[in-house]
């Protein structure tokens, strides 16, 4: 089974600020990637599949990259309506997830 | 505009069954592989079950398999999933979601709001 790994688990950031998540993979996942974002008691959104296409009607403030094992989400400028849970899911075998980011707003 | 729509969760007790339904709208059904995932309370998401567009292929997680089974009726467009010998473990929010095409493969873009099983005697 591939098992994927999520960093940090969470973090605290100020509005305007550049948000970095990695997320790695036990084996190669090529770009078979994609990052959800999740708000208490809703449903997972996408926002980004094989790990750097943006998802329709997402903002462009999110932006994805890497390949094989190591991959990196990115919020460029941090906003209010950010905050939310953020997981990394890859679907080269089947489908695993990362463990979670809480994303806070100091 | 796509929507899915969870329901049939609810309290049961440990060994106890339940049958999931999801209908979707907004779509062609057949043409998107459908995909159960759970969520503990405060955990994070764990893919559970797949069928293909065409309802021919079917895969589990190994904490499942064996005692879950999906099916969906196309003409109704509606997935389901048969959850039996339930354990406190199972207790999770339930979702549906949709694949972007028809085969087993690739990731999820739309999910529904999820409905909650509770085991507990």
């Amino acid at each position: 089974d591939i098992q994927m790994t999520q960093s940090p688990s969470t973090l605290s950031a100020s509005v305007g600020d550049r948000v970095t998540i990695t997320c790695r993979a036990s084996q190669s996942i090529r770009s078979w990637l994609a990052w959800y974002q999740q708000k208490p008691g809703k449903a997972p959104k996408l926002l980004i599949y094989k790990a750097s296409t943006l998802e329709s009607g997402v903002p462009s403030r999110f932006s994805g990259s890497g390949s094989g094992t190591e991959f990196t989400l990115t919020i460029s400028s941090l906003q209010p309506d950010d905050s939310a849970s953020y997981y990394c899911k890859q679907y080269n075998h089947y489908w695993t997830f990362g463990q979670g980011t809480k994303v806070e707003i100091k | 505009e796509v929507k899915l729509l969870e329901s049939g969760g609810g309290l049961v007790q440990p060994g106890g069954s339940l049958r999931l339904s999801c209908a979707a709208s907004g779509l062609t059904f057949n043409s998107h592989a459908m995909s159960w995932v759970r969520q503990a309370p405060g955990k994070g998401l764990e893919w559970v079950s797949v069928i293909s567009g065409s309802g021919d292929s079917t895969y589990y997680a190994d904490s499942v398999k064996g005692r879950f089974s999906i099916s969906r009726d196309n003409s109704k467009n509606t997935l389901y999933l048969q959850i039996n010998s339930l354990r406190a473990e199972d207790t999770a929010i339930y979702y549906c979601a949709k694949l972007v095409v028809a085969a087993i493969d690739g990731h999820f873009d739309y999910w529904g709001q999820g409905t909650l099983v509770t085991v507990s005697s």
